[in-house]
């Protein structure tokens, strides 16, 4: 089945550094790819998605881009803030009818000022 | 737009009661899922509406569990007889239907479980 493998938490950065998230995925079909963020006491929110094999999708200075090669959909940011401070969860869907989201762990960020 | 809303957002209940949870997607999508987080996981996928018809359960969802989702608006979970091993982060999401790929799901506060 689908799987998403994220890499281990928690990451501790200090403000204005650069950050990279790991995720691959394991699909049996062309999925679309998300990453979704949980600030502390809020729900999960969109940060960013792509539908097709080298689309970069982007929003808040973070980015990632789809490979398909490596089967992976990598988050990036070049200067974190204390504000992103969250919960990131790295996802796919297949294409299809349902559409349900398959999840990684997530990985915790804080952010150091 | 008011998002999509949970209720109620806590919940404590001793082992074998039974439970509701409610959502209320976002009002013109057709699609609602519910998920279940547990700590240090990622949400899992446990069914899907479009419109009032449940197109999928999960094999997670036990025969304890039944959602519905009357009119095609909003839905409701019910687990019946709850184990601990049930407590967790209820989600529900929403979405509209579509023919292009990566539609996006918008997620609701959740609503957290606590079996004793």
């Amino acid at each position: 089945g689908d799987s998403v493998t994220q890499m281990e938490g928690p990451v501790t950065l200090s403000e204005e550094a650069f950050l990279t998230i790991n995720c691959t995925y394991t699909a049996t079909g062309y999925p679309s790819l998300f990453w979704y963020v949980q600030y502390p006491g809020e729900g999960l929110q969109l940060l960013l998605k792509a539908t097709k094999a080298d689309d970069k999708g982007s929003n808040k200075g973070f980015e990632a881009t789809y490979r398909k090669e490596t089967t992976s959909f990598h988050l990036e940011k070049g200067s974190v803030q204390v504000s992103d401070s969250a919960v990131y969860f790295c996802a796919l869907s297949e294409s299809g009818a349902n559409s349900k989201l398959t999840f990684g762990k997530g990985i915790t960020l804080s952010v150091r000022p | 737009d008011t998002g999509v809303s949970q209720n109620p957002r806590h919940k404590i209940t001793k082992r074998g009661q039974n439970v509701t949870f409610r959502c209320d997607p976002i009002s013109e999508h057709n699609r609602l899922y519910w998920y279940r987080q547990t700590l240090g996981q990622g949400p899992e996928f446990l069914t899907y509406f479009q419109n009032e018809a449940q197109l999928e359960k999960s094999r997670l969802l036990s025969d304890r569990f039944s959602a519905e989702r009357p009119k095609g608006s909003f839905s409701t979970l019910e687990i019946q007889r709850t184990e601990q091993g049930d407590s967790a982060m209820y989600l529900c999401a929403s979405s509209l239907s579509s023919g292009l790929a990566g539609v996006a799901q918008y997620f609701g506060p959740g609503t957290r479980l606590l079996v004793l």
